[in-house]
């Protein structure tokens, strides 16, 4: 079965320094790995995909997320985090059955602090 | 475009009412999705349906309905209201059509809380 892991429930940060927030995944099959992003009292919003191709998969707001198929992770990363970047971050997996169904995992809290 | 819109925004019922959640999206597209979400358990999958007439269990469908007679609505119904039911509910949607790795749009989502 799909699956995706957040190890950590929340990643602190201080403004300027470069951020990593971690997933890793079990797949049968290619992985479709997604990055969204859930800010207080809103719904998610989409940051980025892999498909296939380069392993580094550009998003929005400055976000990126190196997908490495030895170590079967997908982390998202920013250069320079902002306090504005403080929200739930979830990554997904497409289910193998073809639809666009989604299995997220549990989410990671981050917190830039100024 | 208004994307996916969700209403209410809050809900409170007593245990034992029903009531639907309504979930529109005006991009046609295919595929809907309805998901709660409660603390530490990220989101957890409960009908979906890959076009009109199709609806299909998600992870935790006990306690829900669906129905999906256009492309457009998508309703979730609690037919006989529980607390363990108290959580947000966010509808989605993709364009489907399968073949394609297409992200979700959200709504806004709906708090329920079941006293």
């Amino acid at each position: 079965a799909q699956s995706v892991a957040q190890p950590e429930d929340q990643v602190n940060v201080a403004e300027g320094n470069p951020l990593t927030v971690k997933c890793t995944y079990s797949v049968s099959g290619n992985p479709y790995l997604f990055w969204y992003v859930q800010y207080p009292n809103r719904g998610l919003q989409f940051l980025l995909k892999y498909i296939t191709g380069d392993n580094l998969v550009k998003g929005s707001y400055g976000f990126e997320a190196e997908f490495n198929k030895s170590q079967t992770s997908f982390h998202l990363k920013k250069p320079s985090a902002l306090v504005s970047d403080s929200a739930l971050y979830f990554c997904a997996v497409r289910d193998s059955r073809g639809t666009d169904k989604l299995i997220f995992g549990t989410g990671t809290r981050l917190q830039v602090f100024p | 475009n208004a994307g996916v819109t969700q209403t209410p925004k809050f809900q409170v019922l007593k245990t034992g009412q029903s009531m639907t959640l309504q979930c529109a999206q005006d991009m046609n597209h295919e595929y809907m999705s309805w998901y709660r979400q409660d603390p530490g358990m990220g989101l957890r999958l409960i009908h979906y349906s890959v076009g009109a007439g199709i609806t299909d269990q998600g992870e935790v469908p006990n306690g829900y309905n669906v129905s999906r007679s256009t492309t457009e609505d998508f309703p979730l119904r609690l037919l006989s209201a529980a607390p363990s039911q108290t959580s947000v509910y966010f509808c989605a949607s993709s364009l489907g059509a399968g073949g394609q790795y297409n992200e979700q749009f959200f709504g806004p989502g709906t708090r329920l809380t079941v006293l």
